[in-house]
């Protein structure tokens, strides 16, 4: 069975800070895909980035970046220079192809990022 | 702007009583996903549609059935609500199953009195 653990569940910064987020999965499976979403206080979870377990090439969109690195299982999140905005519950997620497993997200307990002006 | 729209986006119901949500897409994804989110955890899959292909999850209480009509809608029925199932319930999209992209409605909160 598959596994993602986000041992962080609340984290404060002020604005401007860098923030890293932590995520560490487990799978047997060689092949997989990792995702990062986020989840204001609105209530909608917002697609921020999906990684396959082949590609483990970092990176960077704006403020965000994503460290793959398979060796360790891990799917890290850095923030850059955080705004109040940014506040948020931010979610790790796992998927394997379609198998036995189907096509279900196994979900971290999620992150909760309070980011203070 | 193509998107996942639920409705209502709160909804009241009795112990006991029926209730529907829906949710509609102008993805023209194939699969269709019903999660349960409950306060302070991670959405919890109940079932999802490949098409017209039916997926239930093992543990997903028989209390609660799906239906796609078309490849637009999608409906969540709870036959008999309990307090439990109070929630927020988070209705899903992918192009396809194999590992590609969910996208997200913005939820119905559910309330059970």
């Amino acid at each position: 069975a598959q596994k993602v653990t986000q041992a962080q569940t609340e984290i404060s910064v002020v604005e401007k800070e860098d923030v890293t987020l932590d995520c560490v999965y487990e799978t047997r499976d060689t092949t997989y895909y990792l995702f990062w979403y986020k989840q204001p206080p609105s209530g909608e979870l917002v697609f921020l980035i999906r990684r396959n377990s082949f590609d483990e090439q970092n990176e960077i969109s704006g403020r965000y970046s994503w460290n793959f690195q398979k060796s360790t299982s891990s799917f890290n999140f850095t923030i850059t220079a955080s705004q109040v905005v940014d506040s948020a519950v931010y979610f790790c997620a796992l998927s394997l192809i379609p198998g036995t497993s189907g096509s279900r997200l196994t979900f971290g307990e999620g992150t909760q990022l309070t980011v203070n002006p | 702007d193509a998107m996942v729209i639920q409705n209502p986006r709160y909804q009241v119901t009795q112990f006991g009583k029926p209730v529907t949500l829906s949710c509609s897409q102008t993805l023209n994804h194939n699969v269709m996903y019903w999660y349960q989110q409950k306060s302070s955890q991670a959405p919890k899959l109940l079932f999802h549609y490949y098409d017209k292909d039916f997926n239930n999850e093992a543990d997903t209480p028989d209390n609660f059935q799906s239906r796609r009509p078309n490849t637009s809608f999608c409906f969540l029925d709870i036959r008999s609500p309990g307090l439990g199932d109070a929630a927020m319930y988070l209705c899903a999209t992918s192009i396809n199953s194999a590992g590609y992209e969910q996208y997200f409605g913005p939820g119905t909160r559910l309330t059970v009195t």
